[in-house]
C-alpha cells in the first residue's frame, strides 16, 4: 500500500492564480481530511469527507473548496490564491474509530 | 467544544534523560487523544492512541501516554531519550465512537531537543 499520496510536493503560485493538490489514498478509508499547518501552530482542519459525495467545513474552510467523487481521491481546489494561503498542506484519511494516517504534506507559497 | 494545550512550546533534554511532553485537553464527549510525531519536512506518524481502555497507552520507541481524567490531561513521556527523538510532537484531541467524523484538533505543537 502506497498509503496517502499529495501532488505535487512544492508549488509557487501568484496572487489569484488556482490550482487543485491532489491527494489519493489505497486504503479503502471513507474519512479523508485536509489540514494547514502554519509555523508555530498545529494543523487547523479545512475541510473533511465522511465519505464519496459528502463534504463538509472545518475550522478554516475560507478560500477553499472540495470535491469527493470517489473513495480515493479528495482534492483541494484554491480559487484565488492569497498571500495568506501560504502555508504547508496535508491530507489525512481513516477508518471508522481507527487514526488518521497523514501524507507527506505539500508545501504552497503565494507571492 | 474540544481543546488542546501543550505546555511549553520548546523542551531540550540530554540524551539518556527523561522525555516529558505536557497536554491538557477540554471536551465535553469522551475523547480520543493521540500523539503524533513530525521530523522535518516530512508528514505526521502516529506514536499513540487512547480511545477509552487502558489509561495507560503504550507507543512506537519506547514512548507512553497517561489518560488521566480528573486533570484532563494526557502527558507523553519517555525514560531514556534518543538523539532520532528530536523533532515536533502534536497532541489532539477528536470525539470518540464509532460514527463520530474523527476530527482532530491539534494543539501547536512542542519541539524537542536532544542535546549530546
Amino acid at each position: 500500500n502506497a498509503g496517502v499520496t499529495q501532488t505535487p510536493k512544492f508549488r509557487i503560485l501568484k496572487i489569484g492564480q488556482s490550482m487543485t493538490l491532489q491527494c489519493t489514498q489505497d486504503m479503502n478509508h471513507n474519512y479523508m481530511y485536509w489540514y494547514r499547518q502554519d509555523p508555530g501552530m498545529g494543523l487547523k482542519l479545512i475541510y473533511y469527507s465522511v465519505g464519496a459525495g459528502i463534504t463538509d467545513k472545518g475550522e478554516v474552510p475560507n478560500g477553499y473548496n472540495v470535491s469527493r467523487s470517489t473513495t480515493e481521491d479528495f482534492p483541494l481546489r484554491l480559487e484565488l490564491a492569497a498571500p495568506s494561503q501560504t502555508s504547508v498542506y496535508f491530507c489525512a484519511s481513516r477508518q471508522d474509530r481507527g487514526e488518521q494516517y497523514f501524507g507527506p504534506g505539500t508545501r504552497l507559497t503565494v507571492t | 467544544a474540544q481543546s488542546v494545550t501543550q505546555l511549553g512550546s520548546h523542551v531540550s533534554v540530554s540524551e539518556g534523560a527523561l522525555v516529558l511532553l505536557r497536554c491538557n485537553y477540554s471536551s465535553s464527549v469522551p475523547p480520543y487523544l493521540f500523539w503524533y510525531v513530525q521530523y522535518p519536512n516530512q508528514g505526521l506518524q502516529l506514536l499513540l492512541k487512547y480511545t477509552s481502555a487502558a489509561t495507560l497507552v503504550k507507543g512506537i520507541n519506547g514512548f507512553e501516554a497517561e489518560f488521566k481524567k480528573s486533570e484532563t490531561s494526557f502527558h507523553l513521556t519517555k525514560p531514556s531519550a534518543h538523539m532520532s527523538d528530536a523533532a515536533e510532537y502534536f497532541c489532539a484531541v477528536s470525539g470518540g465512537g464509532s460514527g463520530n467524523t474523527g476530527k482532530l484538533i491539534f494543539g501547536q505543537g512542542t519541539t524537542l531537543q536532544v542535546k549530546p
